[in-house]
């Protein structure tokens, strides 16, 4: 089946330093989602990306689809506090109604 | 305040017992879907719903799952006979478009938490 996996599992980050998270997948998506989930919540949609080599940006997020539509990932710079919490992308092949997660990637920051 | 309602929040039940898990879509939505997820693991896809019928479900969905939309408004999960391995968080999700295509992804609910003892 298609797998969505996502490095690394774990980020600590000092609070003000950028990270980066990645997400692979072994077949060519249509799209990819991604999500943050804070402790105890639930996901919530962040952004999509549809077009190979797409980047998008939210204030001190960017995301950004591979060229040949199998990996993304998502950049954050100087890390606030409030950025705590699981960050997931999500993809699907195409027309299977089944948009899979990746593991996630766990930030905590210190102050 | 999350546009997908689910209740209960909380759901406790023994081994073998059957369980309904409720997803109230405050807008009008056409596809549904839900979703599990293991305590500190991923999120898991059960089953998609559109049109009043299944459009896709995974490995996981077996015959003690079942999904329905009785009232043309609440879209219930059913678990049969539960099992202790049936313990997590189901949230059940909504979006206006196939895979939440044009920028709007899926909307989750705040899940119900089913614990098997």
């Amino acid at each position: 089946g298609q797998q969505v996996m996502q490095i690394p599992q774990y980020q600590h980050v000092q609070e003000g330093e950028d990270f980066t998270t990645y997400c692979n997948s072994s077949t060519t998506l249509s799209n990819i989602q991604w999500y943050k989930q804070r402790p105890g919540g639930h996901p919530v949609f962040l952004i999509q990306l549809v077009k190979s080599g797409e980047v998008k940006k939210q204030k001190r997020l960017t995301f950004q689809f591979g060229e040949a539509k199998k990996n993304s990932s998502l950049h954050i710079t100087a890390t606030q506090t409030t950025d705590v919490g699981t960050y997931f992308c999500a993809g699907d092949t195409s027309n299977d109604y089944k948009l899979s997660f990746g593991a996630g990637t766990t930030v905590t920051v210190r102050a | 305040e999350p546009e997908v309602t689910q209740t209960p929040s909380h759901q406790v039940t023994q081994m073998g017992q059957e369980v309904i898990l409720r997803c109230v879509p405050i807008s009008n939505h056409l596809y549904f879907y839900w979703y599990r997820q293991i305590l500190g693991q991923k999120v898991e896809f059960l089953v998609s719903f559109y049109n009043n019928e299944i459009s896709e479900k995974s490995e996981i969905f077996d015959d003690q799952f079942s999904v329905e939309r009785p009232d043309g408004s609440n879209f219930t999960l059913k678990i049969r006979s539960t099992k202790l391995e049936d313990s997590a968080m189901y949230f059940c999700a909504r979006s206006t478009t196939p895979f939440g295509y044009e920028d709007y992804g899926y909307t989750f609910g705040s899940g119900t938490r089913l614990t098997v003892v």
